[in-house]
């Protein structure tokens, strides 16, 4: 089935500094992307839609100047946590969907000290 | 999309089959029961997906009922390896469809 790939799949930086996140769709082209970011035994929260080649579209209450998307081909989508805060900790994950099916990657765990 | 409403949690024997509940009681006509489940610290997997019919795949089966209200997703012989949350999701599957998770429900696999 297809594949989405996650890197880092684990990163931890001073507070501060800029963490940068990549979602690649392996096996088909992706227009959008969407980037989740779930804290310990919540749900996901769904934080913003990346859409190739325009601007991302971000959920409420989500600041895009501290999480910058950046879709700059139909495989990989980015996402910067930038001066990432130890309030930033937190487990992102990545989507894409393939027709009627979603497809996630393995998620990326943050922690700012 | 509708909002759906499932237990926090449940447990069942490995070997047995396991039942998931879920209630979608304002679902309309063009939103589809989802249904995915997250192990710890992984990304969501896809199980399975219906509007009307029951759906079975080499995963699990779906049962929705007539009036689509609720549905219950059916692992027929649960592992150990089915201990994870499940989402069940009702949503319209237009272009660039956004899923939006719920609680989910906790299932525990017992040996």
């Amino acid at each position: 089935g297809a594949v989405v790939s996650q890197h880092p799949s684990r990163v931890i930086c001073k507070s501060g500094t800029s963490v940068k996140i990549e979602c690649r769709s392996l096996d088909f082209q992706a227009t959008t992307m969407f980037w989740y970011r779930q804290f310990p035994k919540q749900s996901l929260m769904l934080m913003a839609t990346s859409n190739e080649g325009s601007k991302a579209t971000y959920e409420q209450g989500v600041e895009k100047d501290k999480f910058l998307i950046n879709h700059a081909s139909l495989t990989l989508s980015t996402l910067t946590v930038t001066s990432a805060h130890p309030e930033d900790s937190s487990f992102y994950i990545c989507s894409a969907s393939r027709g009627a099916e979603a497809f996630f990657g393995q998620g990326t765990r943050l922690t700012v000290v | 999309d509708a909002k759906t409403t499932q237990p926090p949690s449940m447990d069942c024997a490995e070997g047995r089959a396991a039942n998931l509940p879920c209630n979608h009681s304002t679902i309309s006509g063009n939103e589809y029961v989802y249904w995915y489940r997250q192990i710890h610290s992984q990304g969501p997997q896809y199980i399975i997906h219906g509007l009307k019919n029951n759906e079975t795949n080499e995963m699990a089966s779906l049962i929705i009922t007539e009036d689509r209200k609720s549905s219950t997703l059916i692992l027929p012989h649960a592992t150990l390896r089915d201990t994870a949350v499940y989402y069940c999701i009702a949503l319209n599957t237009g272009a660039n469809s956004k899923l939006t998770f719920g609680k989910g429900i906790t299932l525990s696999v017992r040996p």
